[in-house]
């Protein structure tokens, strides 16, 4: 496709339960971003990678939170056993060796 | 990353100028000036960026201060599509993530 794709594009969950959240770049794009974002703030980051390297992981909340990218394409964010403060919508951003990043329409994570 | 410091929201009139500004006092010589905007329910989205000179495209323009310690983004004629948040972003060079922070909420009254 042309653009980032993300999916689900919304996931409801019963809290304990493990979550895996796939973000599709822009083909070719080097850099891969996860970011989380609350209702009324901008992106939080959380991971990123360089091809299957994951570079910084920092923004990572706790443990519960990983993220691979072993072919250095597509990407899994995983949370295992979710919370309710893990509801939020997640972001994925890919960037390519000189140019902007673009984000994708991110998946909306409900725990309940 | 060093931070920035924009106003929380801003109003315009359509088809009027806009001028959103933004500090970044303790830029580094090798940080660029991002700005991304986010539309209602959308994910963020590229405007422009630059270093040290004014930027044009068809989008906005970038003016940056001499000192590099503030900017502006100017949006020339705003219609009801640019309501949104407007993000500035410093980053350095390679690919480094961006750092968001709260940004400008940028209402526009027709």
């Amino acid at each position: 496709g042309a653009g980032v794709s993300q999916s689900p594009r919304y996931k409801v969950t019963k809290r304990g339960q493990d979550v895996a959240l796939r973000c599709d770049p822009i083909s070719g794009h080097v850099s891969l971003y996860w970011y989380r974002q609350a209702l009324g703030q901008g992106p939080e980051f959380l991971t990123y990678f360089n091809y299957e390297a994951q570079q910084d992981k920092s923004g990572l909340p706790n443990d519960r939170f990983s993220a691979e990218r072993p072919e250095g394409s597509i990407s899994t964010l995983t949370i295992q056993r979710t919370e309710q403060r893990d509801s939020a919508m997640y972001r994925c951003a890919s960037r390519g060796l000189n140019t902007e990043a673009f984000f994708g329409q991110g998946t909306r994570l409900t725990v309940v | 990353d060093a931070k920035t410091t924009q106003p929380n929201s801003m109003e315009s009139n359509e088809e009027e100028p806009v001028h959103l500004p933004c500090n970044h006092s303790t830029i580094s010589g090798t940080d660029y000036i991002h700005w991304y905007r986010q539309l209602p329910s959308q994910g963020p989205e590229y405007v422009i960026h630059g270093l040290t000179s004014n930027v044009n495209n068809r989008m906005a323009s970038l003016a940056i201060a001499e000192d590099r310690k503030s900017s502006t983004l100017i949006l020339h004629r705003a219609t009801l599509r640019d309501a949104a948040v407007y993000y500035c972003i410093l980053r350095g060079s390679g690919n480094t993530p961006l750092v968001f922070g709260k940004g400008t909420r940028l209402s526009v009254i027709a």
